[in-house]
């Protein structure tokens, strides 16, 4: 059954710097990984998605990356910014459950001005 | 722009009562999912439909109860709510191939009392 795991459960930064979250899983047969943000009572915002046959997506100040065959996948936020306080979440498609998203259980980040 | 409309949003039922919960997406998508968020457990998949006529069970599927409609329509039912059921639902859809973006609607706040 696969796994999401995401590590730090809780990050706290002040602005300007850039951070790294991490996201593990346990089978690496999944078909796409996939990052989200969640804003407090807020449904979840897709950032970026990556195939399975890519190694990083990048959208603005967000880098994200795939190593499938150790089962990682890093966002990275440079010059991070009080608005993007918020939970943020990595999820996989696996062969399983008509390939829903599969989650980790996301890191609250907290960027203080 | 709509993407994935969940209506209500927030709801109070009584222990014994039911609820449908309605979602639509105008993308095409020929998947969709129902998802339950709690505090400290993540987002678990509850049901999904993977093409227009089928449904099955995810990770938490008791006490609930799904229908297809069309294309665009995917309801959940409590027949018999219990407070173990109050959470936070989430409708999502996905064009259903594999390397497909998932899109979430906005949630349905569900109190339990």
């Amino acid at each position: 059954k696969q796994e999401v795991t995401q590590i730090p459960a809780a990050l706290s930064v002040p602005e300007g710097e850039n951070l790294v979250l991490n996201c593990s899983f346990t089978d690496s047969a999944i078909y796409n990984l996939q990052w989200f943000r969640q804003d407090p009572g807020k449904g979840l915002t897709s950032l970026l998605l990556i195939q399975s046959s890519q190694r990083e997506q990048t959208s603005g100040r967000l880098n994200a990356s795939l190593d499938k065959s150790s089962g990682r996948s890093t966002l990275y936020i440079a010059a991070s910014q009080p608005g993007d306080s918020a939970t943020y979440l990595c999820a996989v498609a696996a062969n399983q459950a008509g390939t829903a998203l599969i989650f980790g259980k996301g890191t609250t980040l907290s960027v203080s001005s | 722009n709509a993407g994935v409309t969940q209506t209500p949003k927030f709801q109070v039922l009584k222990t014994g009562q039911s609820m449908t919960l309605q979602c639509a997406q105008d993308m095409n998508h020929n998947s969709m999912y129902w998802y339950r968020q709690d505090p400290g457990m993540g987002l678990r998949l509850i049901y999904y439909s993977a093409s227009e006529g089928t449904t099955d069970k995810g990770e938490v599927p008791n006490g609930y109860n799904v229908s297809r409609l069309n294309k665009r329509e995917f309801s959940l039912r409590l027949e018999s709510a219990a407070p173990s059921q109050t959470s936070v639902y989430f409708c999502a859809s996905s064009g259903g191939l594999l390397n497909t973006e998932a899109f979430f609607g906005q949630g349905t706040r569900l109190t339990v009392v």
